[in-house]
């Protein structure tokens, strides 16, 4: 029972590149979430999915979108990466159904973009 | 709408300390709240969590009340450790805003010998 994986664990991009950030949970949670964080900034919340076929915004959507695959796999992708995306980026996940069911989170993938 | 406050750090303590680090939070309703923990270069995990007024969370030494009256749920331990060194985050929940957490900006501790 691996949790949620997250790929890659490391990026290093140079300013206007795009790149795909991987999630996967194998706990059959329905809602999905991914979450950047800064120093002094704590979690902000970029995109999340409710369920399976719904995606929404959540603080700070801008120059991110998202796909939710299926139930398993929700993926985030920087279009053309600006420095401003560096950042250390979580994807976690929920049951959902109840206000009782914590979030569990990715080890983290840590992005420079020079 | 619906926000988490806590404390400023960061929180320098000797071995054997008591902590206290405050949350307090805004919500509508009845909201789940959660305690995370986030050890250097990992990412967040469940500390505890009460999902009804006056519920006690705890787990592994760590303690923290559910207290609508005062809309808080400070995370407490009476003796720290060096292992407790970490950041912890205060977090609510509420099922009908699509399942969304909203978090502290979380409390770094460092814990000395």
């Amino acid at each position: 029972n691996a949790g949620v994986t997250q790929t890659p664990k490391f990026q290093v991009l140079k300013t206007g590149q795009s790149m795909t950030l991987q999630c996967a949970q194998d706990m059959n949670h329905n809602s999905m979430y991914w979450y950047r964080q800064d120093p002094g900034m704590g979690l902000r919340l970029i995109y999340y999915s409710a369920s399976e076929g719904t995606t929404d915004k959540g603080e700070v959507p801008n120059g991110y979108n998202v796909s939710r695959l299926n139930k398993r796999e929700f993926s985030l992708r920087l279009e053309s990466a600006a420095p401003s995306q560096t950042s250390v980026y979580f994807c976690a996940s929920t049951e959902g159904r109840s206000s009782y069911n914590e979030q569990f989170f990715g080890p983290g993938t840590r992005l420079t973009v020079l | 709408g619906n926000s988490v406050t806590q404390m400023e750090g960061p929180v320098t303590l000797s071995e054997e300390a008591f902590l206290t680090i405050n949350c307090t939070y805004t919500a509508t309703g009845y909201p789940s709240l959660f305690w995370y923990v986030q050890y250097p270069g990992e990412g967040l995990q469940l500390l505890l969590k009460a999902t009804k007024a006056d519920d006690k969370g705890s787990n592994k030494g760590f303690e923290a009340t559910y207290r609508k009256e005062t809309t808080s749920f400070h995370l407490e331990k009476g003796s720290v450790q060096v292992s407790d060194s970490a950041v912890y985050f205060c977090a609510l929940k509420k099922t009908n805003t699509g399942n969304q957490f909203y978090f502290g900006t979380g409390t770094s501790l460092t814990v000395i010998p």
